[in-house]
């Protein structure tokens, strides 16, 4: 079983909406999470890094959320853009190591 | 920022040859370097740990004799797909860390599309 769980897998939102991706995890000790954009094709690209201590952290439109003690985070993407069409991925860090977990992305359409 | 050049992004090759792919950091030493693999709407996938100046670390199912991976000097390593199969075609991504810390922002290099015929 995955140790980190991402839902929706994919949505479909309307240009200018808002919209919240989850991700759950099991990964036991954490370290930190940290939320990727990879755009179709490309590597992915770094948005936010959360330890346990932080429990919000932006990066212009976008706002992660950490619950450390539910092991869940969000990350909220506010006035989407066509850009923002992307596959966002949730990674988390097991303490004392150098180990991720990748979950299998939140595949986000955004339409005119 | 930080930036992590891989080369080529697409390469076909036909079964049976080898393919050799490149990961740069370009303004940044980087003594430890990840390579991935990812299947369409997949994980990224781990499959080694290159380390600088010694042997990859691979991961449990990777075939280290057909995967080899060298880590020259502090700014390149390379991943050679050895005797290609067409199972073997994939995206192959690398990632480089600028300091030790647990929380330094891993970079990426932008992929390279393998297809084997």
């Amino acid at each position: 079983k995955n140790q980190v769980e991402q839902s929706p897998q994919s949505l479909i939102i309307l240009e200018g909406k808002n919209c919240t991706l989850q991700c759950n995890y099991t990964v036991s000790p954490f370290s930190n999470l940290r939320w990727y954009k990879q755009d179709t094709g490309r590597g992915p690209v770094s948005l936010t890094i959360m330890t346990f201590s932080e429990n919000t952290k932006s990066n212009g439109r976008y706002t992660a959320t950490l619950d450390a003690d539910t092991k869940q985070s969000s990350l909220h993407i506010t006035a989407s853009q066509l850009s923002d069409s992307a596959s966002y991925i949730c990674v988390v860090s097991a303490y004392g190591n150098n180990r991720l977990a990748f979950g299998k992305g939140n595949q986000v359409v955004v339409i005119p | 920022g930080a930036v992590v050049s891989q080369h080529p992004s697409r390469v076909i090759c036909k079964s049976g040859t080898s393919v050799k792919i490149e990961c740069r950091s370009l303004d940044f030493q980087a003594t430890t370097m990840f390579w991935y693999r990812q299947f369409p709407k997949q994980s990224l996938m781990l499959m080694a740990t290159s380390n600088e100046g010694s042997k990859a670390t691979y991961e449990q199912g990777v075939e280290k004799d057909k995967f080899l991976i060298n880590h020259a000097s502090l700014t390149l390593s390379t991943l050679t797909v050895t005797s290609a199969h067409p199972e073997d075609s994939s995206f192959y991504i690398c990632s480089a860390k600028n300091d030790g810390t647990l929380v330094s922002p891993l970079h990426f290099g932008n992929g390279t599309r393998l297809t084997v015929t």
